[in-house]
């Protein structure tokens, strides 16, 4: 069964520090995605950062990385230079096989990030 | 553009009761997912559709619940006999029909069952 395991609640970060999240994920099959969404206090799905399994290169945007060890199966969020706007809920997702019949998102607990001022 | 649209944005109801949650996606997008979110928790799989068919509806709880795409764009989540522990948020996403890889959500819909 695919399963995300998101071990840290919460994390503090300094300001423009970098940090980790930490995502491991359990699935069978060959073919999955690998997502990071952001969720404010507001409540919107935000999302951040896409890594495929047969992806070569770790995923960047921006200010975001992840640190994909697929034989360790973790896909860690990584946020350099945090800023205040960065507090939020951090999900881990994936999704499993390819083709137009699969599409859902199998979501971690989520782990809650404070930047410090 | 407009993103995903979802109404209401609150609903409380009673114990019993039948609710109607709505979901506008990205015009266009034909990949549709539904989602429930307790809170403290991350979001959980109710059911996909592709166009007007619901390819995957593995996560819906129970008979209780019941999704409906009938033109390929809006969808409406029924939920009858509420119960108290359907109160939660209810999540609407849409994604491209070519490419999954991003899904884009709307706002939510804070579902209380009273």
């Amino acid at each position: 069964a695919q399963k995300i395991t998101q071990t840290q609640p919460g994390m503090f970060v300094q300001e423009k520090e970098a940090v980790t999240l930490d995502c491991t994920y359990d699935t069978s099959d060959p073919s999955y995605g690998l997502f990071w969404y952001k969720q404010p206090s507001s409540g919107e799905m935000i999302f951040l950062i896409y890594q495929g399994s047969y992806d070569q290169q770790n995923a960047t945007e921006g200010r975001y990385s992840l640190n994909f060890q697929k034989a360790r199966k973790s896909a860690n969020l990584v946020i350099s230079a945090s800023q205040l706007g960065d507090s939020a809920m951090y999900f881990c997702a994936m999704r499993e096989g390819q083709g137009s019949n699969t599409g859902k998102l199998i979501f971690g607990q989520g782990t809650t990030l404070q930047v410090k001022p | 553009g407009a993103g995903v649209s979802q109404t209401p944005s609150n609903k409380v109801t009673e114990k019993g009761k039948y609710v109607e949650l709505r979901c506008d996606p990205i015009s266009g997008h034909t990949a549709l997912y539904w989602y429930r979110q307790s809170l403290g928790q991350g979001p959980e799989f109710l059911i996909y559709f592709q166009g007007t068919g619901a390819a995957d509806d593995s996560g819906l709880p129970n008979d209780r619940f019941f999704a409906v795409r009938p033109e390929g764009s809006v969808s409406t989540l029924k939920i009858q006999r509420t119960e108290r522990g359907d109160s939660a948020v209810y999540l609407c996403a849409s994604s491209p029909n070519r490419e999954l890889n991003e899904q884009f959500f709307g706002p939510g819909t804070r579902l209380t069952v009273l």
